[in-house]
């Protein structure tokens, strides 16, 4: 079975550009959740989205947002980029809100 | 401020010996912890977790062990190999999932090297 799939591997943006990352959770997970991974630091909690709806945000400004769509899939969008987005970005899903969660081989954004 | 704490940044064990991972907590609403392995280029795998109810958790060549009053856990593993080099993340939540908020709280990472 596929595991958690993100799209793209890579990004190059510029500052004050906007961004979306995509990402496919495993067949039959109901949960995504987005992690920001900043080099030397673990992940931290940006979003955590079931059935379609949000269910958790973390410290992470309004220029960070996200969606999930009926299949399950996930965007996550981010308006107006700053050096300090530089980042990995993982999605994790799972079956439900309270299960272990996979994560997928994340996005590498870097913002020039 | 760090609710999860990963204090040795890097670790060095030869192969056929015992590696110890140590990760504190300081919220004591956290009941559940995991650990997580994570391979360059590649997302962090999960590998063990435990509940707050129990002091041990083992799963073949790893062991997690939780000291609740001291607030610390530590991942063990016998006998280490080279397969084994990669960061090491320790997490925690409130409940197995990571609550109804998906809140898993990382630390910075133990970089284990296995050496042949």
């Amino acid at each position: 079975d596929a595991g958690v799939t993100q799209s793209p591997t890579h990004l190059i943006k510029t500052r004050g550009q906007q961004v979306t990352l995509r990402c496919s959770p495993i067949s039959g997970h109901k949960s995504v959740s987005w992690y920001q991974q900043v080099l030397g630091q673990g992940p931290q909690f940006i979003f955590q989205y079931y059935e379609k709806e949000e269910r958790g945000r973390g410290n992470f400004p309004d220029r960070f947002s996200a969606r999930q769509f009926p299949n399950y899939s996930s965007e996550l969008n981010v308006n107006a980029l700053l050096l300090g987005d530089s980042a990995l970005y993982l999605c994790a899903s799972s079956p439900g809100v309270d299960n272990e969660q996979f994560f997928g081989p994340g996005t590498r954004l870097t913002v020039l | 401020d760090q609710q999860v704490k990963q204090n040795s940044p890097s670790l060095s064990v030869q192969e056929g010996r015992i590696s110890i991972l140590n990760c504190d907590y300081t919220n004591s609403m956290f009941d559940y912890f995991l650990w997580y392995k994570k391979y360059p280029a590649e997302g962090p795998t999960f590998l063990i977790s435990i509940s707050s109810i129990k002091d041990k958790n083992e799963d073949g060549r790893f062991t997690v062990f939780l000291n609740k009053s001291a607030k610390h856990l530590s991942l063990h593993i016998v006998p280490s190999q080279p397969g084994d080099s990669a960061v090491y993340f320790c997490a925690a939540s409130p409940t197995r999932g990571g609550g109804s908020q998906g809140n898993l709280i990382f630390g910075k990472g133990t970089k284990l090297s296995v050496k042949p």
